[in-house]
């Protein structure tokens, strides 16, 4: 069946430094790949998404693109803030296998001044 | 805010008690999804609706059942509750149910405590 794995957390930052967040999938035809975001004692928010290989979604600084080839979608920002500290759900699904989503475990991020 | 909402914010109650979690879509939104995070369990996909009618099912127990009414919101029931049924219940909706447009948007969660 579908699966998506991240890099383990938790994810240490001084603020500026860069970003790169690991997600691989597996999963059979061309599912849509999404990065959700989860900040503390609030509910999931879409950052970004790419529906097709070599699609980048961005947002808020925030890219991935997505590798069909690597079957990768690495969340990635050049320099980050304190504000930035949540938990980062990489998710994928399938129009042809129902539309829901199967998600990562999770990275939690966080941001030291 | 997504414009999913959900009530309650938050649920205490007892083991093989029953409880209703209810979620009204973004306006115009026909899909509606139910999802369970708890720390073991991670997300987990439970059940979807579209205008009405089940259209895919997950993890979801026995225990738990779903509906979607004719204004198009849902609500989750779920009975015999055990302690293992503690975690974080998420509602998602997506204007349709694949596509460019099935990208789905959620609510802030039901907390549900059992004790």
């Amino acid at each position: 069946g579908d699966s998506v794995t991240q890099m383990e957390g938790p994810v240490t930052l001084s603020e500026e430094a860069c970003l790169t967040i690991n997600c691989t999938y597996t999963a059979t035809g061309y599912p849509s790949l999404f990065w959700y975001v989860q900040y503390p004692g609030e509910g999931l928010q879409l950052l970004l998404k790419a529906t097709k290989a070599d699609d980048k979604g961005s947002n808020k600084g925030f890219e991935a693109t997505y590798r069909k080839e690597t079957t990768s979608f690495h969340l990635e920002k050049g320099s980050v803030q304190v504000s930035d500290s949540a938990v980062y759900f990489c998710a994928l699904n399938r129009a042809k296998a129902g539309n829901m989503l199967t998600f990562g475990g999770g990275t939690r991020l966080m941001v030291k001044p | 805010d997504s414009g999913v909402t959900q009530t309650p914010k938050h649920l205490i109650t007892a083991t093989g008690q029953r409880v209703t979690l209810r979620c009204s879509p973004r306006s115009g939104d026909l899909s509606v999804y139910w999802y369970q995070q708890s720390l073991d369990q991670g997300l987990q996909f439970l059940i979807q609706y579209y205008n009405g009618e089940e259209r895919a099912k997950g993890n979801i127990l026995e225990r738990f059942s779903a509906q979607q009414f004719p204004d198009l919101h849902s609500e989750l029931n779920l009975s015999s509750l055990e302690l293992g049924d503690s975690a974080l219940y998420f509602c998602a909706s997506s204007v349709v149910s694949a596509g460019s447009l099935g990208t789905q948007y959620f609510g802030p969660g039901t907390r549900l405590t059992v004790l």
